[in-house]
Order: C-alpha cells, then sequence, then structure tokens
C-alpha cells in the first residue's frame, strides 16, 4: 500500500540558510500535518491542511510557512534557520470522516531528519 | 490541561511476557478517536492501534490490544508476548471527533525496553 513519501530523508543546513520539505500524502487523504520532534521530545503539531487549505495552526514559528498544493503534496518552507531548529519534522495524513463516523488515524511519513550547523 | 498523559517514562519487561503503556486522556468531546504509535530508534512512526469513542469492544491488532476504560478516560495499550523487536517508544495520541481543526494530541511517550 502507498504510504506518505517525505523528501528529502536527511538535510543539513547552515544557520540563517533555508530549507524546503516535501510531503506527498497517502492518495485519496484531504488532511495533511507536519509535526516537529526533537531529541527525545514527543512530536510538536506546526500545522495541517484540510482540502488545500489551512485548517489549524500549532506553534508553527513565523520564519516558517506551509502549502499545499493542487496534486495535495505539501511543502514546509523554513527561513533563517537556527541551531534550534535541528529535529525530526514528520508529514503526515489521514482521511478527515464527517463528524460521528469516526476518526481516521494518522499515517506518517519516514521523516526528514533536519541538522542546523 | 494535558489532553493525553503518559506517566510512564521508561519501562522494561522480560521477553515473551506481556507488559502494559498506561496511558489517560481529557477531553469533553463525546466523538474522539485514541491510537497508540511506536517509533522506534530508527525514528519512524508506526501506527499501531485504534479507538473509537463509540467503540464498545476494546481494539486488537495481533499482539495489540487496547484496554479502553471510558469511565476513567484510559486506553493503556497491552503488548503480548513481547520481542525484542518491540523495544521502542511508545507514543499516545487523541483526535476530538467534532473538533472544528484537526488537531492529534500527543503524550510524551514511553521507551519500553524488552529484555532477552
Amino acid at each position: 500500500a502507498a504510504g506518505v513519501i517525505q523528501s528529502p530523508r536527511h538535510l543539513i543546513k547552515e544557520k540563517r540558510e533555508t530549507a524546503t520539505l516535501k510531503c506527498y500524502p497517502i492518495p485519496r487523504h484531504d488532511t495533511v500535518y507536519w509535526y516537529q520532534q526533537g531529541p527525545g521530545q514527543d512530536p510538536q503539531f506546526l500545522i495541517s491542511f484540510y482540502e488545500k487549505m489551512q485548517s489549524d495552526k500549532g506553534s508553527i514559528p513565523d520564519r516558517f510557512s506551509a502549502q499545499q498544493f493542487s496534486d495535495y503534496h505539501s511543502e514546509l518552507n523554513m527561513s533563517s534557520l537556527e541551531l534550534g531548529d535541528s529535529a525530526l519534522y514528520f508529514c503526515a495524513s489521514s482521511l478527515g470522516l464527517p463528524w460521528g463516523q469516526g476518526v481516521s488515524p494518522l499515517h506518517f511519513g519516514n521523516g526528514t531528519r533536519l541538522t542546523v550547523t | 490541561a494535558q489532553k493525553i498523559t503518559q506517566t510512564q517514562p521508561g519501562m522494561f519487561v522480560q521477553e515473551k511476557e506481556a507488559v502494559t503503556l498506561d496511558c489517560t486522556y481529557d477531553t469533553s468531546d463525546p466523538s474522539y478517536g485514541l491510537f497508540w504509535y511506536k517509533q522506534p530508534s530508527s525514528g519512524e512512526m508506526i501506527f499501531l492501534i485504534y479507538q473509537g469513542s463509540y467503540d464498545q469492544q476494546n481494539a486488537t491488532e495481533g499482539r495489540y490490544s487496547l484496554n479502553f476504560q471510558k469511565a476513567r478516560k484510559s486506553a493503556n495499550l497491552v503488548i503480548s508476548a513481547s520481542q525484542l523487536g518491540d523495544s521502542a517508544m511508545y507514543f499516545c495520541a487523541m483526535r476530538e471527533g467534532s473538533d472544528t481543526g484537526n488537531q492529534f494530541y500527543f503524550g510524551t511517550g514511553t521507551s519500553l525496553t524488552v529484555i532477552p
């Protein structure tokens, strides 16, 4: 079965540089999420999109932005990178079900490990 | 208030024994879903099991089962016949079904070590 595809797997950047992470959700999944996971931490929600529109915003810094395109893939753009941005970045997708019809699980990609030096 | 609480930072279990990982949640939404994820040292997040708030029976998936106690707001993961490959971080998560947003809330995780 198709899974969530993230690229690149690893990324090394210097401080103040920019980075773009890409995510291809599972086909027919209409909701995409971005999470940031620091070493030894639980995943922190950054932002989500439902049907290509931003649906929820978490602890995403102003230096970061994200969008979802017409083909449902999503990109997380990170500018003015800081050492503290070094983390594992996950994209996940799910199927948004109408209320009362249950809740679809999140399916995660393998993550992008960003190292800022 | 924390939506998901996992009180066991680390757990050890002997190979072939069963282990229970605790999870309590906080919501006033009547419709919600509870999830468990496994994160091995390689980093990927693997979906294990799901329990819906309206489900009458506890969810089971192979060696994984979810001990769902709605009145206590707990959703403990039970792993039977532990294997060395079960050593990993385990995260409990929740999504509220009527939430206008789409957030999944994660606990802080439990690190499970299976001892040979």
